[in-house]
């Protein structure tokens, strides 16, 4: 599975836009884009994936560049309850399940 | 429901003394993991198995082990060789492409968090 680096920590304004951002330069053609979060001593939740086109479900927006060399998880109207750990993770759909491996993540903060 | 079960969510141990994390799904998937979490640090790869009678070391299986002879259940047992147990284990499964409500994703439990007094 590809690595991906995010940024360690960000903060958001109270019902702005959050842009969370995820680079994964070495992603393979069949590999897909996960994003998860972590609310405090809880397991992580799935939020979105994609492959290449950009995705929307009712929690969040998820926009990959056309190179899919990274991409961006965008909460549209961030609430304090969106505060937690934001983990961007790369893996392939097969029959072969393989590794699932998790990086340190983006802490947001969504202030009042 | 469907779902995940860990179990206990809070366990005190004395060091030396081994002891047993259980995780059960009902889910029907096939492949099953550990991960490890340290007070403000991601998530690390304990072991996983892709199916039953089956199962594969992580980044960090040293003083861990595991069984899978059921598709339900993948207990993690943390033995007294592991030189600092004390953290937060996460359990997650996952389905296989192609098995019914198979998206790729990742399903967690709650979380066991041991102490080792």
């Amino acid at each position: 599975d590809a690595k991906t680096t995010q940024p360690t920590s960000m903060d958001c304004a109270e019902g702005r836009a959050a842009n969370l951002p995820c680079n994964h330069s070495t992603i393979s053609g069949n590999e897909y884009v996960y994003w998860y979060r972590q609310i405090h001593s809880q397991g992580p939740q799935y939020i979105i994936h994609g492959l290449k086109n950009n995705e929307t479900n009712e929690m969040a927006s998820l926009i990959i560049t056309e190179d899919r060399k990274s991409s961006t998880l965008i909460l549209p109207h961030a609430t304090l309850r969106d505060t937690a750990v934001y983990y961007c993770i790369v893996r392939a759909h097969n029959t072969n399940a393989g590794k699932s491996t998790f990086g340190d993540g983006t802490t947001l903060t969504v202030k009042p | 429901d469907g779902g995940i079960t860990q179990s206990p969510k809070y366990l005190f141990r004395k060091e030396g003394q081994n002891v047993t994390l259980s995780c059960e799904q009902n889910l029907n998937h096939d492949a099953m993991y550990w991960y490890r979490q340290d007070p403000g640090q991601g998530l690390r790869l304990i072991y996983y198995s892709q199916i039953v009678n089956d199962f594969q070391k992580g980044d960090i299986a040293e003083g861990y082990s595991v069984s899978r002879e059921k598709k339900e259940s993948f207990p993690l047992t943390v033995t007294s060789a592991q030189k600092n147990p004390t953290a937060f284990y996460l359990c997650a499964s996952r389905a296989y492409r192609g098995q019914g409500l198979d998206t790729g994703e990742l399903f967690f439990g709650e979380g066991s968090r041991l102490t080792v007094l």
